[in-house]
């Protein structure tokens, strides 16, 4: 069975400051997706990444693929408060291309 | 602009009462999905479906069953509602079988008290 560690669980910073979250699976993932999810809404997909060491960025957010392609981050430079929400990690999986979720991050940004 | 709808955004149902969620797409997606949301635990796969009348069970399909008559609607039945089945559940599509972007509905929080 797939798994998807996500981590931190729950992350509270000031408004500004930098921040990383991490996806990690012992197993390869053929692509990784990343969705923010906003109180009362369903997840809403950000970026796809594909290939390995791949690099994306979406204004202030910067997501990684691992070389290896069992690992992902997503780092949020000078984090403002419309940033808050539920950070969700999707590995499409090798073998039957079914996405493998990890629990989320949820971020609070304080003004 | 795409669409997934469910029925309802927030449900209060009884200890065994039958229970269906209804979920509508717009996109001609041949794959439909349900998930129940619990803090902590991440999206768990209760049923989806790649075709009209298929279903396959997910990683929790027990106590729940799904419904797909029509390419565009797949419900979600709780057939006699628990307790343990408090949570939020969401509804997906997506295009193709290979991984592609889900697409989700809003969200029914059901309580059952």
């Amino acid at each position: 069975t797939q798994l998807l560690e996500q981590s931190p669980q729950f992350l509270s910073i000031q408004e500004g400051e930098n921040l990383t979250v991490y996806c990690n699976s012992s197993s390869v993932f053929s692509s990784l997706q990343w969705y923010r999810q906003e109180p009362g809404e369903g997840p809403v997909l950000l970026v796809t990444v594909v290939t390995g060491g791949e690099v994306k960025k979406l204004k202030r957010l910067t997501f990684q693929f691992g070389d290896a392609r069992k690992d992902s981050s997503l780092h949020i430079t000078a984090a403002q408060p419309g940033d808050t929400g539920l950070y969700l990690c999707a590995g499409v999986a090798d073998s039957n291309y079914q996405l493998i979720w990890g629990a989320g991050t949820k971020l609070i940004i304080k003004p | 602009d795409v669409k997934v709808t469910q029925s309802s955004r927030y449900l209060v149902k009884r200890t065994g009462e039958k229970v269906f969620l209804e979920c509508v797409q717009d996109m001609d997606h041949e794959n439909m999905f349900w998930y129940r949301q619990d803090p902590g635990l991440g999206l768990r796969l209760i049923y989806f479906s790649y075709d009209v009348k298929m279903k396959e069970k997910g990683d929790i399909p027990e106590g729940y069953s799904v419904s797909r008559e029509k390419k565009e609607r797949f419900s979600l039945i709780l057939e006699s509602a628990s307790t343990n089945q408090t949570s939020m559940y969401l509804c997906a599509s997506s295009l193709s079988r290979l991984g592609t972007e889900a697409f989700f509905g809003q969200g029914t929080r059901l309580t059952v008290v």
